[in-house]
C-alpha cells in the first residue's frame, strides 16, 4: 500500500507558467513531511520540512504548504533552472524512517 | 566540508560477487541511512543508523549488510549480488534540523 503518493508523474511548464505539485499521504501519525529537489545524477537537496496543517514554507519561487492529508510545492513564474524532479517524503516518527513518494519530474521550457 | 561523501561512483558486478560501498560525512551527525532508487519508484530505506554502534533494518533490507564503523563512517556490503540489485545508491545523514543531507550516489549494476 502506497503510503505516500505525488501527482503528476511529469509536468512540462513555460517559462512564467506558475503551477503546483501534489504530495498526498495516506498515513496517521506524521511526524513532518519534507521537500527535496533532485537534478539528473545527484543526490535529493533538501528544500523544506513541514510540520502542521496550515504550515508554509517559502524560498524564492518555490511555496510548500501542507493540510491533514496533502502537500502542495507551488511554483510561482518558473524559470528553465527549476527543472528538476521535486520529491517529497514523510517521516512517521518511527525514529526518523523517511517514506518518499516516486516524484514528479518538472520541465520549464523558456 | 566535503557532507557527504560515497565511493565509488560507478561499479559492475557479476552475478554472485561481492562488494562494499562506502559513505562517509563530515557533519558531526548521528544518523545516517542507505537508500536504493529504481526508475518510477522513488528512495527506498535499505539500513539505517542511529548513532555510532546501531543498525536496523528499513523498507528492503534482503541481500544486504551494513557496519556504522564510526560516527562518520557506514558502509552497505552486498555478499552476493544479484541483476535485482541494480540501482543507484545513495548515502544520507541528518541534521538535528531534520534536514537530510545525501551524497552523490553509487550507480551499480549488475549483470
Amino acid at each position: 500500500e502506497d503510503q505516500v503518493t505525488q501527482s503528476p508523474e511529469a509536468l512540462r511548464l513555460q517559462e512564467g507558467e506558475s503551477s503546483s505539485l501534489n504530495c498526498s499521504y495516506t498515513v496517521s501519525g506524521l511526524r513532518g513531511l519534507f521537500w527535496y529537489r533532485q537534478d539528473p545524477g545527484k543526490g535529493p537537496e533538501f528544500l523544506f520540512t513541514l510540520y502542521s496543517a496550515g504550515e508554509e514554507k517559502e524560498k524564492e519561487r518555490l511555496k510548500a504548504t501542507l493540510t491533514k492529508k496533502e502537500s502542495f510545492l507551488h511554483i510561482t513564474a518558473p524559470k528553465p533552472e527549476d527543472s528538476a524532479t521535486y520529491l517529497c517524503a514523510v517521516d512517521l516518527g518511527n525514529f526518523n524512517k523517511f517514506y518518499f513518494g516516486s516524484g514528479t519530474k518538472l520541465n520549464v521550457k523558456p | 566540508n566535503a557532507g557527504v561523501t560515497q565511493t565509488p561512483k560507478f561499479q559492475v558486478l557479476k552475478t554472485g560477487q561481492s562488494m562494499t560501498l562506502q559513505c562517509a560525512q563530515d557533519m558531526n551527525h548521528n544518523s545516517m541511512y542507505w537508500y536504493r532508487q529504481d526508475p518510477g519508484m522513488g528512495l527506498r530505506l535499505i539500513y539505517y543508523s542511529a548513532s555510532e554502534g546501531t543498525t536496523d533494518k528499513g523498507e528492503v533490507p534482503n541481500g544486504y549488510n551494513v557496519s556504522r564503523l564510526n560516527k562518520r563512517e557506514f558502509s552497505l556490503r552486498l555478499e552476493s549480488a544479484a541483476p535485482s540489485q541494480t540501482s543507484v545508491y545513495f548515502c544520507a545523514s541528518i541534521a538535528d534540523s531534520y534536514e537530510q543531507y545525501f551524497g552523490p550516489g553509487t550507480r551499480l549494476t549488475v549483470t
